[in-house]
């Protein structure tokens, strides 16, 4: 079957750095996407991996691991903004995208 | 403003009862989806279509209709409203139907069937 497993909640504080990990066991593999959540809000994107390695974009980063069915979001310098949820998605061989249920983080001052 | 609208933003139906959810785009991407979304699980697709004239099913389809007459308009239909269908609806749009383009999402419609 394919499955998208990320944690459900993880706290940080304002200003430190955070890894939201996420592995994932798809029928085929053609990207993985990460998307931001505000409560109440409609899902936004923030990256995609295709290929292994370490996108930067900002203070978001996000890495991705083929062999190992693996990606993880990096946020750094975190502000209180940053509390949303994360969703992961992974493309399928039909380019159909499987999501996890997302990780909702919390910033604390 | 260029994004997806969605209507209504909430609302409250009777079981048994039809239900259209409204959804336009102004960007002109080929592709539109719609997802459940509900609490503890991921986003489900319930109908996309790739192009205006052609839809297809989702992972969730059963109990929901769509239709794709134009680029712009891709409406979600219920045609008896069942209480397991209480959710938030998004409507989604991307350039190309290849799945590795960036969805755009509308703001949702929260449905709640009693």
């Amino acid at each position: 079957g394919q499955n998208i497993d990320q944690p459900t909640e993880m706290t940080a504080t304002e200003g430190a750095i955070v890894q939201i990990n996420c592995t994932y066991q798809t029928s085929g593999f053609n990207g993985l996407f990460w998307y931001q959540q505000h409560a109440g809000e409609a899902p936004t994107f923030l990256s995609y991996n295709v290929l292994d390695g370490l996108e930067e974009k900002g203070r978001f980063s996000s890495f991705l691991s083929r062999s190992k069915g693996y990606s993880y979001l990096l946020l750094k310098e975190l502000q209180m903004k940053d509390s949303a949820s994360y969703l992961c998605a992974s493309s399928d061989s039909n380019y159909q995208l499987i999501w996890g249920a997302g990780t909702k983080l919390i910033i604390k001052p | 403003i260029a994004g997806i609208t969605q209507a209504p933003t909430s609302q409250i139906l009777a079981a048994g009862r039809r239900m259209t959810l409204r959804c336009t785009q102004d960007m002109r991407h080929n592709a539109m989806y719609w997802y459940r979304q509900d609490l503890g699980l991921g986003l489900r697709l319930i109908h996309y279509s790739n192009t205006a004239g052609t839809t297809g099913k989702g992972e969730v389809p059963d109990g929901y209709s769509v239709s794709r007459a134009n680029t712009d308009d891709f409406p979600l239909t219920l045609a008896s409203a069942v209480p397991s269908q209480t959710s938030v609806y998004f409507c989604a749009s991307s350039e190309g139907g290849d799945g590795n383009s960036p969805l755009h999402f509308g703001n949702g419609t929260r449905l709640t069937v009693t």
